[in-house]
């Protein structure tokens, strides 16, 4: 069975540091890429970037490039979203999520298939 | 503001059908398949359609997806209490080289 479990809830101070994980099982963790995606408090989804543990590539959207890392550790099958100096804005629950594929004749199709159960961040002074 | 336009809510009774749109453009519907995805209050979001029209196993086949230019839409039928959630449409962006989701659609059933 496919899971991902997620780090617990974090309440942190604006300028602090934080390193939230993922841990994926019941699948080949280095075969598929990991995706982090944001929530604000109330709003819809963000896609915050992605990255392949079987090599370590990155992706990451605009608006998220230089604010965060995404990185991962294939030997404990986990990957991670870190912050080096928290905001305010940053409060939010975090899911991760599995990119799934599919492939037929016509080409590859990519969608989060699974995903962890969240982590809150509560940034607050 | 979201790059994919969806109504932001919807609502109707038990056992009847409803259509969520997802408008987009060129760079995204346009070129690349729409994926579903349902998050019930106080969950995870749940993958409900991929590739278009694809359901994943276990998923029932009240739900359907469909894709024409640069629009998408997601029907339900026979709804049910339970269908209560919200529902996001995702795409990949070549203009932003990355995935873009819709602004959701909170779903109410009277």
């Amino acid at each position: 069975e496919v899971q991902l479990v997620q780090s617990g809830a974090e309440v942190k101070k604006p300028g602090e540091s934080l390193k939230i994980s993922c841990t994926g099982s019941g699948y080949s963790f280095t075969s598929y890429w990991s995706g982090w995606v944001r929530q604000m408090p109330g709003k819809g989804l963000e896609w915050v970037g992605i990255v392949y543990p079987g090599d370590s590539s990155t992706r990451y959207s605009p608006s998220f490039e230089g604010q965060v890392t995404i990185s991962a550790d294939k030997s404990i099958s986990t990957a991670y979203l870190q912050w080096s100096s928290l905001k305010a804005s940053d409060t939010a629950m975090y899911y991760c999520a599995r990119r799934g594929y599919h492939y037929d004749r016509t080409g590859y199709y990519y969608y989060f298939d699974y995903w962890g159960q969240g982590t809150l961040v509560t940034v607050s002074s | 503001q979201s790059v994919l336009t969806q109504p932001p809510s919807a609502s109707v009774t038990p056992g009847q059908r409803v259509t969520i749109s997802c408008s987009g453009s060129s760079s995204n519907i346009g070129s690349n398949a729409v994926n579903w995805y349902q998050q019930l209050p106080g969950t995870a979001p749940k993958l409900l359609i991929y590739n278009n029209n694809q359901r994943p196993s276990g998923v029932p086949d009240r739900f359907s997806g469909s894709r024409s230019g640069t629009s998408a839409s997601l029907a339900i039928s026979g709804l049910q209490s339970d269908d209560e959630a919200d529902y996001y449409c995702a795409a990949w962006d070549d203009s932003l080289n990355g995935v873009i989701f819709g602004g959701g659609t909170k779903l109410t059933v009277l």
